[in-house]
């Protein structure tokens, strides 16, 4: 079993809908969450990071973390065109564990 | 002020040659990192550095040679590397101890080995 696993997508949404990126970790005992957004070609830039249950939001972002059943989320409002891009979950547990990334597409 | 700078930003080098990919940060932070990544894949960690000293090498061929100058500098020797070792290579840092915070990501070196 993996320690971090996203739905590699591709995940598409037309412009100004609300677009949900799900992972879910492994260890228990993973302590920090981090959501990153990667352009092609281009390096991982953090969005959102998270480290106690429940929900927090920075503008458009919302990260929401449920430690007991294991997962963490990206809920992206009012999605734009200039979203597009892999979204990569990563978890500190001992050391920084990527997920696969999910592919997301917003449609104008 | 969250930036790492990697220069090149792309390299093409030949399987016979020497180079160093260069990576700096002036924000303090006391652990960096070394990351290969292919194309439609995760990165994938190679060297950790945790207050200049070398605590993780995640097996990774001689080929690459680590260093770590000092607190704001992070270097890698590429030498008679492969083909498959065409990748992006990314620095990132971290404000404490490796793996206790949040990683930032410097632009990348795209390394193309002919």
């Amino acid at each position: 079993q993996k320690e971090v696993e996203q739905n590699s997508g591709p995940l598409s949404v037309p412009e100004g809908a609300i677009a949900s990126l799900n992972c879910t970790y492994s260890d228990r005992g993973s302590q920090s969450f981090f959501w990153y957004r990667q352009y092609s070609g281009k390096s991982p830039e953090l969005i959102m990071s998270i480290y106690s249950n429940g929900d927090k939001e920075d503008g458009r972002f919302t990260a929401q973390l449920n430690k007991a059943s294991q997962y963490v989320s990206l809920l992206i409002r009012d999605s734009q065109p200039s979203d597009s891009a892999t979204y990569l979950c990563a978890v500190i547990r001992n050391q920084f564990y990527f997920g696969t990334g999910t592919s997301l597409t917003v449609i104008p | 002020d969250t930036e790492v700078t990697q220069t090149p930003k792309h390299l093409v080098m030949g399987m016979t040659n020497k180079k160093s990919l260069k990576c700096e940060q002036h924000m303090g932070h006391r652990a960096m990192y070394w990351y290969k990544q292919k194309a439609k894949k995760p990165p994938e960690l190679m060297f950790v550095y945790s207050y200049e000293k070398l605590s993780i090498n995640e097996s990774v061929p001689s080929r690459f040679s680590p260093e770590c100058p000092n607190s704001s500098l992070l270097n890698l020797h590429l030498h008679a590397l492969q083909p498959e070792d065409s990748a992006l290579y990314l620095c990132a840092s971290s404000p404490t101890v490796a793996w206790a915070d949040t990683q930032y990501f410097g632009p990348g070196t795209r390394l193309t080995v002919l």
